[in-house]
């Protein structure tokens, strides 16, 4: 089974950077994935991370430590409609997918 | 494209009451899945297919069935519906359940079981 942690609430400065950590206990890993959530609406893919590392993209980017269990997604030059909660979620071998129950992150003017 | 539509958008159900949660996706994923997104818990996988013809049990599956006679359709059932079953449900889809292939979600459906 999985056990996923991160924080349960960030607040940041529009124009700043906000790093959200999540760590993980696994049986059997096979990828990790951070996605973005408004209120009220769908989850959506944000990355995607399988080998130890750095992944950028655009404003945002994720990092794995695979033998630490510990990722993070970096949010740079914040603005108010990155006001969301962003899920951490790690794949098993059986291809599966175990959710952290989010971070908020609220970004202010 | 639509990609994933769930219905209904919402619904208030009377406990004891059955109740089947629509999923249709037409991107052709042969992986479908549901989950349940509640305060505080974030998203519990319920039942997923890795293809059409082929079910199996998530997290948390008591309660729930599902069907996959198709590649295009999930529907989820609820046979007795209860108060705590009151949750908004996500289907999601893949194309594969392997490599870097993303799970892709539906709006939801908010269901209130009174």
């Amino acid at each position: 089974g999985q056990n996923i942690d991160q924080p349960t609430e960030m607040t940041a400065t529009e124009g700043a950077i906000v790093q959200i950590n999540c760590t993980y206990q696994t049986s059997g890993f096979n990828g990790l994935f951070w996605y973005q959530q408004h209120a009220g609406e769908a989850p959506t893919f944000l990355s995607y991370n399988v080998l130890d590392g750095l992944e950028e993209k655009g404003r945002f980017s994720s990092f794995l430590s695979r033998s630490k269990g510990y990722s993070y997604l970096l949010l740079k030059e914040l603005q108010m409609k990155d006001s969301a909660s962003y899920l951490c979620a790690v794949r098993d071998r059986d291809y599966k997918l175990s959710f952290g129950a989010g971070t908020t992150v609220t970004v202010r003017a | 494209t639509a990609g994933i539509t769930q219905a209904p958008t919402s619904q208030i159900l009377a406990a004891g009451r059955s109740m089947t949660l629509r999923c249709t996706q037409d991107m052709r994923h042969n992986a479908m899945y549901w989950y349940r997104q509640d305060l505080g818990l974030g998203l519990r996988l319920i039942h997923y297919s890795n293809t059409a013809g082929t079910t199996g049990k998530g997290e948390v599956p008591d309660g729930y069935s599902v069907s996959r006679a198709n590649t295009d359709d999930f529907p989820l059932t609820l046979a007795s519906a209860v108060p705590s079953q009151t949750s908004v449900y996500f289907c999601a889809s893949s194309d594969s359940s392997g490599g870097a292939n993303t799970q892709y979600f539906g709006p939801g459906t908010r269901l209130t079981v009174l």
